[in-house]
């Protein structure tokens, strides 16, 4: 079965600190992999799609890498803000199929 | 461009009762898919479409049908509402790479 795994589940740090989000797969034959926030109450926003060719991709403060052969990729978020404080969420596409984890919770205190 | 819209975004129904949530997106995408959102569950795939009149069954498609009759559309029908349906549910699209979803719609049922 296809299983997507994040860690950790939750995550409060200090305003200014840099973080990192994982997130794992089971199985490595994915298309592409993407990032999403959820803010309470509200949709999913699409932050990074990472293609199963590609090692990583950056937009702003947000830097995703992916490693297929070993079944992971991470998120790292630089110089964090209390904005930032939402829950991320990891999907793998396969084939027709995107597959979620269950999210990391993050806040960032002021 | 409106991206995917949803409606209604907020409904409750009695048990027993019929609906249909609606989905629309105005990006000429060729894939779309429902998700359900419960606590502790993650998203998890209902049913998808790979194009107009192609869908298939996801992880949890049962008391759930769908169509689609234009690549616009992508209604979900509840046939018999049960409480075990009180969910959010998200309908996304996808031109193959990369998903864009909705803003969801809370069902409750009572």
């Amino acid at each position: 079965k296809q299983e997507v795994t994040q860690i950790p589940a939750a995550l409060s740090v200090p305003e200014g600190e840099n973080l990192v989000l994982n997130c794992s797969f089971t199985d490595s034959a994915i298309y592409n992999l993407q990032w999403f926030r959820q803010d309470p109450g509200k949709g999913l926003t699409s932050l990074l799609l990472i293609q199963s060719s590609q090692r990583e991709q950056t937009s702003g403060r947000l830097n995703a890498s992916l490693d297929k052969s070993s079944g992971r990729s991470t998120l790292y978020i630089a110089a964090s803000q209390p904005g930032d404080s939402a829950t991320y969420l990891c999907a793998v596409l396969y084939g027709n199929k995107l597959v979620f984890g269950a999210g990391t919770i993050l806040r960032v205190k002021s | 461009n409106a991206g995917v819209t949803q409606t209604p975004k907020f409904q409750v129904l009695k048990t027993g009762q019929s609906m249909t949530l609606q989905c629309a997106q105005d990006m000429n995408h060729e894939y779309m898919s429902w998700y359900r959102q419960d606590p502790g569950m993650g998203l998890r795939l209902i049913h998808y479409s790979v194009g107009a009149g192609i869908t298939d069954q996801g992880e949890v498609p049962n008391g759930y049908n769908v169509s689609r009759s234009t690549t616009e559309d992508f209604p979900l029908r509840l046939l018999s509402a049960a409480p075990s349906q009180t969910s959010v549910y998200f309908c996304a699209s996808s031109p193959g790479y990369g998903y864009t979803f909705g803003s969801g719609t809370r069902l409750t049922v009572v």
